[in-house]
């Protein structure tokens, strides 16, 4: 079964730091890989979808990369801001369970101003 | 405005009883998926569906129940069966062949 592992669990950084959030997995075979970012008691809003053929996805200030052979992904966030500020969740789809998303604990980050 | 809303946000739940939440969608999105999310874990999967009229179990199905009857409406019944029902709901919703999914609001339960 795929497991997911986001380490750390929680991160602080001052403002106008890059933020550096990883994803392991432990099944290569995946379809794809998402990331997802979460407010305190609200739902999950979708950040980028890498599919298992990109080796990256770029979108304003976030990248993530995608290297199935070692089983991980990372998400950099360019020069953070206290609005980014949120906890961060990675999930991931692979093939023989193809739209069952297995999601990692996700990474608590908090932006000092 | 397209979509996906929860009702009710809140919703309590007495000991015994059967509550339904509600998810709909205008996204014209084929698949829909319901997650419970407890402090300090991951999503998990109660029920999905990839087409009208069909659901498959998640990983933690027992004590719930759904029904797919429109393309739009995907409800999640919690039965008295399931006996720790305090968590956080929420319902999703992806184009069938990208399985990009998107989230609803959520909707957080307390049993009383």
């Amino acid at each position: 079964k795929q497991e997911v592992t986001q380490i750390p669990a929680a991160l602080s950084v001052p403002e106008g730091e890059n933020l550096v959030l990883n994803c392991s997995f432990t099944d290569s075979a995946i379809y794809n890989l998402q990331w997802f970012r979460q407010d305190p008691g609200k739902g999950l809003t979708s950040l980028l979808l890498i599919q298992s053929s990109q080796r990256e996805q770029t979108s304003g200030r976030l990248n993530a990369s995608l290297d199935k052979s070692s089983g991980r992904s990372t998400l950099y966030i360019a020069a953070s801001q206290p609005g980014d500020s949120a906890t961060y969740l990675c999930a991931v789809s692979t093939t023989d369970s193809w739209g069952k998303l297995q999601f990692g604990a996700g990474t608590q980050v908090v932006v000092t101003p | 405005d397209g979509g996906i809303t929860q009702s009710p946000k809140y919703l309590f739940r007495k000991e015994g009883q059967n509550v339904t939440l509600s998810c709909e969608q205008n996204l014209n999105h084929d698949a829909m998926y319901w997650y419970r999310q407890d402090p300090g874990q991951g999503l998990r999967l109660i029920y999905y569906s990839q087409i009208v009229n069909d659901f498959q179990k998640g990983d933690i199905a027992e004590g719930y129940s759904v029904s797919r009857e429109k393309k739009e409406s995907f409800p999640l019944t919690v039965t008295s069966a399931q006996k720790n029902p305090t968590a956080f709901y929420l319902c999703a919703s992806s184009i069938f062949s990208r399985n990009e999914q998107f989230f609803g609001p959520g909707t957080r339960l307390t049993v009383l």
